[in-house]
């Protein structure tokens, strides 16, 4: 079965330069979240999107953006980047039309700010 | 606010020894709970899952979660573990209104010697 794709999977930028992560949900799926873990700490929710629109927010930082587009795929959009951003970012789809609210994580995308 | 407490923060075992790992939430309301399993180097994977009905709640791989509503508990348990268990446990909740967001616990970090 088709699983949720980030790319890239692995970005190395520098401070203050910007990055761009890309998430592909399942097929289907309406719904996309946003999650950053940084080393040895758990998932901390930063943005949500559902039929295009922002559904939620968490402790999203100004300097990063997200968006839906049509396709559903979604972007976070990462800009002044700081050493601190240096985390695992996952993406996670889900389906209103199903019961309850899975998530389905995707592979993650490990990005390393020098 | 919406929290979520897991007990113990590394759990080390032998193979086939019992395994139950703490998980209580924190929520004014109706949740669904869940519990994801991060092996090594990858992504969150869902263990199983509770949204309503029968309590006890059978995932993959042998594992099982009780949801306990008077005592806002969802621990994790599983007969006995295997080597290839060694991973991150993450127990997470998300309410049924108010939003789209999940919140994750501190994760627990299981490592079974073989």
């Amino acid at each position: 079965a088709a699983g949720v794709i980030q790319s890239p999977r692995h970005l190395i930028k520098e401070k203050r330069e910007t990055a761009t992560l890309k998430c592909y949900p399942i097929p289907r799926h309406d719904t996309v979240y946003w999650y950053q873990q940084g080393p040895g700490q758990d998932p901390q929710f930063l943005i949500s999107f559902y039929e295009k629109m922002q559904s939620d927010k968490g402790s999203i930082p100004d300097r990063f953006s997200a968006q839906q587009f049509s396709d559903y795929h979604s972007e976070l959009n990462m800009s002044s980047l700081e050493l601190g951003d240096s985390a695992l970012y996952f993406c996670a789809s889900s389906s209103s039309a199903g019961v309850g609210d899975t998530q389905y994580f995707g592979p993650g995308t490990r990005l390393t700010v020098l | 606010a919406q929290s979520v407490s897991q007990h113990n923060h590394h759990v080390i075992l032998s193979e086939a020894a019992s395994l139950e790992l703490g998980c209580n939430y924190s929520y004014g309301g109706t949740v669904n709970l869940f519990w994801y399993v991060q092996y090594p180097g990858q992504h969150l994977q869902l263990l199983l899952k509770y949204f309503s009905g029968d309590p006890l709640v059978k995932g993959i791989k042998g594992f099982e979660a009780e949801f306990i509503k008077s005592k806002f508990s969802f621990n994790l348990r599983k007969p006995s573990v295997q080597w290839s268990d060694t991973a991150e446990y993450f127990c997470a909740v998300k309410g049924v209104t108010g939003g789209f967001k999940t919140i994750f616990g501190a994760g627990t970090r299981l490592f079974v010697k073989a």
